[in-house]
């Protein structure tokens, strides 16, 4: 099992433009969560998808969307991306059944906006 | 309002010495406490759930809900034990997780 996965590692943006993020959650996890990590900043969670509906939400503009697809898998889309979007963003992965909610995380997404 | 605090964004110890990494939070009810630690170049890690009440490499946590703290410890560190290490919490019902803003653990030789 290789974990969760993220696709791509790196993108390079310009203001106004939008992009889609890819996660592949770890293998037999149902719920996956996507969560913004600026420079010297803890995480900070963007939202939750579970059974192909956004469960719960952060902080966030409208500008932030998701997705969860059949396999589990995930993507996360900003629109008219905005030089403070700028971040790490990263997906992790859970088993929403399960009494802890310990989170798996992939290696992130590091996205810039020039 | 639900909130996690690290009070040090820097912690540098020498090898062999004791230490702790505190984490204080807020929340009326019962909350689940974690450690992540962040490895150069490596992804986030869970490192301790305080409902398992383990030891990982050494580090212990206890959760001391009168005093709303839940600091990490380990009694002699060890040069690779120097990372980034983030407190994060679970509230309720609610699975997102809240962070702290990280302590950066430098161990030196």
């Amino acid at each position: 099992d290789a974990g969760v996965t993220q696709s791509p590692t790196h993108l390079i943006k310009t203001r106004g433009q939008q992009v889609t993020l890819r996660c592949s959650p770890k293998s037999g996890h149902d719920t996956v969560s996507w969560y913004q990590q600026a420079l010297g900043q803890g995480p900070q969670f963007i939202f939750q998808y579970y059974e192909e509906e956004e469960r719960q939400r952060g902080n966030f503009p409208d500008r932030f969307s998701g997705h969860q697809f059949p396999n589990y898998s995930s993507e996360l889309n900003v629109n008219a991306l905005l030089l403070g979007d700028s971040a790490l963003y990263l997906c992790a992965s859970s088993l929403l059944l399960l009494a802890s909610n310990e989170q798996f995380f992939g290696p992130g997404t590091r996205l810039t906006v020039l | 309002a639900q909130r996690v605090t690290q009070p040090e964004k820097l912690l540098s110890v020498f090898k062999g010495a004791p230490v702790e990494l505190k984490c204080n939070y807020s929340y009326s009810g019962s909350p689940e406490l974690f450690w992540y630690v962040q490895y150069s170049r490596q992804r986030l890690q869970l490192l301790l759930r305080h409902i398992s009440r383990e030891s990982i490499k050494g580090f212990t946590a206890d959760l001391n809900k009168g005093e709303t703290s839940f600091h990490l410890k380990k009694p002699f560190a060890q040069e690779e034990d120097s990372a980034m290490y983030y407190c994060a919490l679970s509230a309720g019902n609610n699975r997102k997780l809240i962070w702290g803003l990280g302590t950066s653990l430098a161990v030196n030789p």
